[in-house]
């Protein structure tokens, strides 16, 4: 079955960059999106269909995707970016979520 | 803006049947594609399967043979029954709603509703 994995873990400086991937066979073949899940809450959607943002998704977040890696990108992380973010990307019919990255911003 | 909204049994007895309702108000749900999405405690995300009130399903494979996903339109809600459960099966349920794939995202969830599979 098809598998999307990310670094367990991701930690930045506030004002600076978070880079997050996501990893899976040919994914640049497919859309990726990602969302934000703070504790407590339900996910929401930051990224779709690899650069896209909702409306009222902040600017510094952006997504790209190429190849085998879908990448998350928060330029100028404040501190309240720190979540646990997950990718998603959908695979014959079958909708796969990542494994997960938490954010920590010291 | 739409609006889902959980509903069912915080626990469920082992073999029993889990059953969810989520009820969507401010959008009509004879459009789009209706998931539902869950969280064992502390671990990330897994679909669970879709209805499209065309009549379409999809399921997670791990899961086929005991999901079954319905909608009701008359009430604007869409239903999950998972079967046989076990104390795998506890987790937060979501229900959110998507386009239609491979194309769309889940732009829309729940508040999610923790089940606790316990005798």
């Amino acid at each position: 079955s098809y598998e999307l994995t990310q670094p367990p873990s991701v930690s930045v400086s506030p004002g600076q960059t978070a880079t997050i991937t996501c990893s899976g066979d040919k994914l640049g073949d497919k859309y990726a999106c990602w969302y934000q899940q703070k504790p407590g809450q339900s996910p929401i959607l930051i990224i779709f269909q690899d650069n896209k943002r909702p409306s009222g998704i902040p600017e510094r977040f952006s997504g790209s995707n190429s190849g085998n890696t879908a990448t998350l990108t928060i330029s100028g992380t404040q501190a309240m970016d720190e979540a646990d973010y997950y990718c998603q990307a959908w695979d014959t019919g079958t909708a796969i979520f990542g494994t997960g990255t938490k954010v920590t911003v010291l | 803006q739409v609006q889902l909204q959980e509903s069912g049994p915080g626990l469920v007895k082992p073999s029993e049947t889990l059953s969810l309702t989520c009820t969507v108000s401010g959008g009509s749900i004879s459009s789009y594609y209706w998931s539902w999405i869950r969280q064992a405690p502390g671990k990330g995300l897994e679909w669970i399967g879709y209805f499209h009130y065309s009549g379409s399903t999809s399921y997670h494979s791990s899961l086929k043979g005991r999901i079954t996903i319905s909608v009701d339109t008359s009430k604007n809600q869409f239903s999950l029954k998972l079967r046989s459960v076990t104390a795998a099966d506890t987790a937060v349920y979501y229900c959110a709603r998507s386009g239609a794939p491979p194309l769309a995202a889940f732009d829309s969830w729940g508040q999610g509703t923790l089940v606790t599979v316990s005798s």
